[in-house]
């Protein structure tokens, strides 16, 4: 069964500071995968995704994600943070393309000035 | 465009009682997916249907759950009699077919007294 794990519940971070935000998952069969970013009382909206094609995958807002089969992992990166970033960061997996989508618990990121 | 509506965006009642949760997709989208997200579990997909059909229901939560999608443009996600433990926030997303991102609404609060 594919999983989906987010290391961190929280993660701070000062204004201008890298942002890494780390996802390891499990899955069967190559993978899709997916980061989304919640706004407070907003839905998902989708940052990036992996669909077998580069491993270096680039995002809205300046974040990218790498994509590491041998380290199982798919970490969301920014060089500088900013205010506007802080948010609930979800990374997801899915073995069945873009349908049925498994989420991880979620990371909150805070940015400080 | 519009995004997925969903309405209410804030539910309050008390347990026993029927709620009815509702969403129109985006127009021209041929996939909808409903979703639950709560502290202890996460986002959990419940439903999704492909083309007004439901394709997988293998996450509702037992038979007080029930979704339909009488049409392309509206679903709703039915939980008779409630109970205090599905107090969450529902999503609902919609893609333009199975091989696309999905998108989600804003989501309704529910909670049960």
């Amino acid at each position: 069964a594919q999983s989906v794990t987010q290391l961190g519940s929280h993660v701070s971070v000062s204004e201008g500071a890298l942002v890494l935000l780390r996802c390891n998952y499990s899955s069967s069969v190559p993978p899709y995968l997916f980061w989304y970013v919640q706004y407070p009382n907003q839905g998902l909206q989708l940052l990036l995704k992996y669909t077998s094609a580069a491993t270096l995958v680039k995002g809205i807002n300046g974040f990218e994600a790498e994509f590491k089969k041998s380290e199982t992992s798919f970490h969301l990166t920014k060089p500088s943070a900013h205010m506007s970033d802080a948010a609930e960061y979800f990374c997801a997996v899915s073995d069945q393309g873009f349908q049925k989508l498994v989420f991880g618990t979620g990371t909150r990121l805070l940015v400080s000035p | 465009d519009a995004g997925v509506i969903q309405s209410p965006r804030h539910e309050v009642t008390e347990m026993g009682q029927e709620v009815t949760l509702r969403c129109k997709p985006i127009s021209g989208h041929n996939s909808l997916f409903w979703y639950r997200q709560t502290m202890m579990r996460g986002l959990e997909l419940l439903i999704y249907f492909n083309n007004n059909v439901p394709i997988d229901d293998s996450g509702m939560p037992e038979d007080r759950f029930s979704a339909k999608m009488p049409n392309a443009s509206f679903s709703t996600l039915k939980i008779q009699p409630s109970e205090p433990r599905d107090s969450a926030v529902y999503f609902c997303a919609s893609s333009p077919d199975r091989t696309d991102t999905q998108y989600f609404g804003p989501g309704t609060r529910l909670t049960v007294l």
